[in-house]
């Protein structure tokens, strides 16, 4: 089945600082793939998604590009901050059947 | 538009007692999903509605949980008895179409249950 594996956490930035939180997958075919941000005592929320290869998703000033051949699907950030501090969840989904496989989630805390 | 909701946002219970959570998804929405987070792993499917009906129950972890959705609106989630290993965030999420290639999912802020 398809999987997706994450950078482990937590990762501690300072204000300013550049992000890249790694995620990588294994699937059949070429789903849609997602990442989700969780806010300290919020849900889920969509963060940005990408349908097809070489597809880049952006939102908030996040950006990650569907890489096909190095099936990756990086997370970036110019300039992190504070209120960026959240969990991040790469995802994709299980075929045709729409539950979502997670990776375990990357704590981000950007410090001022 | 008002989102995926669930109750109660926390709930505390001792080992042996029972518990239901509830979801609201989006108007309209024909699937429901719902997920749990165990102790800072990752997030894992537990089952899928479509409409009233039980798509995947692949994820549910044992017969001490069983999920509704009469009427193809709300769903409960009922967890009898409940044990310590049961705790966790549960989430609900729901989407419009068949969850396919591209489909977003909808997540609720999730129900936190502590079991002790």
């Amino acid at each position: 089945g398809n999987s997706v594996t994450q950078m482990e956490g937590p990762v501690t930035l300072s204000e300013e600082a550049f992000l890249t939180i790694n995620c990588t997958y294994t699937a059949t075919g070429y789903p849609s793939l997602f990442w989700y941000v969780q806010y300290p005592g919020e849900g889920l929320q969509l963060l940005l998604k990408a349908t097809k290869a070489d597809d880049k998703g952006s939102n908030k000033g996040f950006e990650a590009t569907y890489r096909k051949e190095t099936t990756s699907f990086h997370l970036e950030k110019g300039s992190v901050q504070v209120s960026d501090s959240a969990v991040y969840f790469c995802a994709l989904p299980q075929g045709n059947t729409g539950k979502l496989i997670f990776g375990q989630g990357t704590t981000l805390q950007v410090k001022p | 538009e008002a989102g995926v909701t669930q109750f109660p946002s926390h709930s505390v219970i001792e080992k042996g007692q029972t518990v239901t959570l509830r979801c609201d998804p989006i108007s309209g929405h024909d699937n429901l999903y719902w997920y749990r987070r165990v102790m800072g792993k990752e997030i894992k499917f537990l089952l899928h509605f479509v409409k009233e009906s039980k798509q995947d129950e692949s994820g549910m972890p044992n017969n001490r949980f069983l999920a509704e959705r009469t009427g193809g609106t709300y769903s409960t989630l009922k967890v009898q008895p409940a044990e310590l290993e049961d705790s966790g965030v549960y989430f609900c999420a729901s989407s419009q179409d068949p969850g396919t290639w591209g489909e977003t999912q909808y997540f609720g802020p999730g129900t936190r249950l502590l079991v002790l």
